[in-house]
């Protein structure tokens, strides 16, 4: 069974300051997903990370990949306030639509 | 392009009912799968409906049931609901060919709540 860990599952940060989620599965995928929420809200799609050492960025986050690890990480770069939202990592069944999310890291970034 | 909508967006029902909510997907998606998103459990998957034929179900009662019409709009149903079954219940939609596995993009979610 394909289990998805995060960690950690809070963290509280300051501005300017730079951190990292990571996202550890225990199976072979094909593809990883990183997903943020905002209290209330839908799960808006972040990265698709595809293949062993992809990295993407976007703004202040980035998110890379090492399939051999089984390893994602989601790098915050000098965080603002605007950031803070709860941060999922999915991983997908192979051959199949059904995403296996990790428990969610809630992030707060303090003025 | 308009996103993924879900109704109702809020339900309020008692212990013993049962409740439909309705998915529609983005235009030319043909993929629904649907998620429960729980403080407790997390967000679980429970099944995925692709032109209209169920093809992947996650570890969820059979009192949790789904169907998706030739539009490829999507209904879920939960008969005898219990009070675990509170949860926002979200819909996603893909592009999705037999097998692929491109991102799942997710509506605003119905929050259930079971008195």
């Amino acid at each position: 069974e394909l289990k998805v860990e995060q960690n950690p599952l809070f963290l509280s940060m300051q501005e300017g300051k730079n951190y990292t989620i990571y996202c550890n599965y225990s199976t072979t995928s094909d593809r990883l997903y990183w997903y943020r929420q905002d209290p209330g809200k839908s799960l808006e799609s972040l990265f698709v990370l595809l293949s062993n050492g992809a990295v993407k960025q976007e703004g202040r986050l980035m998110a890379s990949l090492d399939t051999k690890a089984r390893l994602s990480t989601l790098h915050i770069t000098a965080a603002v306030h605007d950031l803070s939202a709860t941060y999922f990592c999915a991983v997908i069944i192979q051959g199949a639509q059904k995403l296996v999310f990790g428990q969610g890291t809630r992030l707060t970034i303090n003025p | 392009k308009a996103g993924v909508t879900q109704t109702p967006r809020y339900l309020i029902k008692t212990r013993g009912q049962q409740v439909t909510l309705s998915c529609s997907p983005i235009s030319g998606h043909r993929s629904v799968s649907w998620y429960q998103q729980t403080p407790g459990q997390g967000l679980q998957f429970l099944f995925e409906y692709f032109s209209e034929t169920q093809r992947n179900k996650g570890n969820f009662p059979g009192r949790f049931s789904g169907r998706q019409f030739s539009n490829s709009r999507s209904e879920m149903n939960v008969s005898t609901l219990e009070l675990g079954d509170s949860a926002l219940y979200l819909c996603a939609s893909s592009f999705a060919l037999a097998g692929g596995q491109e991102t799942q993009y997710f509506g605003p979610g119905t929050r259930l709540l079971v008195l």
